[in-house]
């Protein structure tokens, strides 16, 4: 089982709508996450990060659940600009090694 | 304008030769970071290093090499070693080490072996 996994997609959607991602994770004792953002061809920039309490910025939701082992990105009202590829990244319990998702594209369409 | 540079942005090789690719960043950050991506796969890390003259391996440090002889500077080498070398090679650099900061990538370099 990979340690990070998520649905390479893509995702179709159309402007204005809502789309969501899940990323699951191996290791129980994983401390941090995050979601990066990543244009085609270009370098992966950081999105957000997911606390345990949820965590929201403008259109963009992103939780964590323990039990389950997942994290979810939630994009609201979707612009042709959120095109991309979304990679979750996940802290395991020791130092700053991030382990790295192999992304979700997401396509809208206008 | 601070940030991360990496150089250069496109680099054919022939097989067997070794190669070296630039990483430099100005944020003052401790800690650097070299990277490969290859198509479905996420990123792999190959080397990192949280001080200067210090370093450790990845994941997948078979065939490369690194060096850090200053704060700013994390050149990374392909070896002839390296059997599958062609990749986007990504490097990053963080403020602190041990404590998670965030990552900040350099635009990459596209590597192909031919």
């Amino acid at each position: 089982r990979k340690e990070v996994e998520q649905d390479p997609g893509p995702f179709n959607v159309p402007e204005g709508a809502t789309v969501a991602f899940n990323c699951t994770y191996s290791n129980s004792a994983s401390q941090s996450f995050f979601w990066y953002r990543q244009d085609c061809r270009k370098e992966p920039k950081l999105l957000m990060s997911v606390y345990s309490s949820g965590n929201e910025d403008g259109r963009f939701t992103a939780q964590l659940n323990r039990a389950s082992q997942y994290i979810s990105l939630l994009i609201r009202d979707s612009k042709l600009s959120d095109s991309a590829t979304y990679l979750c990244v996940v802290i395991e319990e020791m130092g700053d090694k991030l382990i790295f998702g192999t992304g979700t594209r997401l396509q809208v369409f206008p | 304008d601070g940030g991360i540079t990496q150089s250069p942005k496109y680099l054919f090789r022939k097989e067997g030769q070794n190669v070296t690719l630039s990483c430099e960043q100005n944020l003052n950050h401790d800690a650097m970071y070299w990277y490969r991506q290859d198509p479905g796969q996420g990123l792999r890390l190959i080397y990192y290093s949280q001080i200067v003259n210090d370093f450790q391996k990845g994941d997948i440090a078979e065939g490369y090499s690194v060096s850090r002889e200053k704060k700013e500077s994390f050149p990374l080498t392909v070896t002839s070693a390296q059997k599958n070398p062609t990749a986007f090679y990504l490097c990053a650099s963080s403020k602190l080490a041990g404590d998670y900061n965030e990552q900040f990538f350099g635009p990459g370099t596209r590597l192909t072996v031919l």
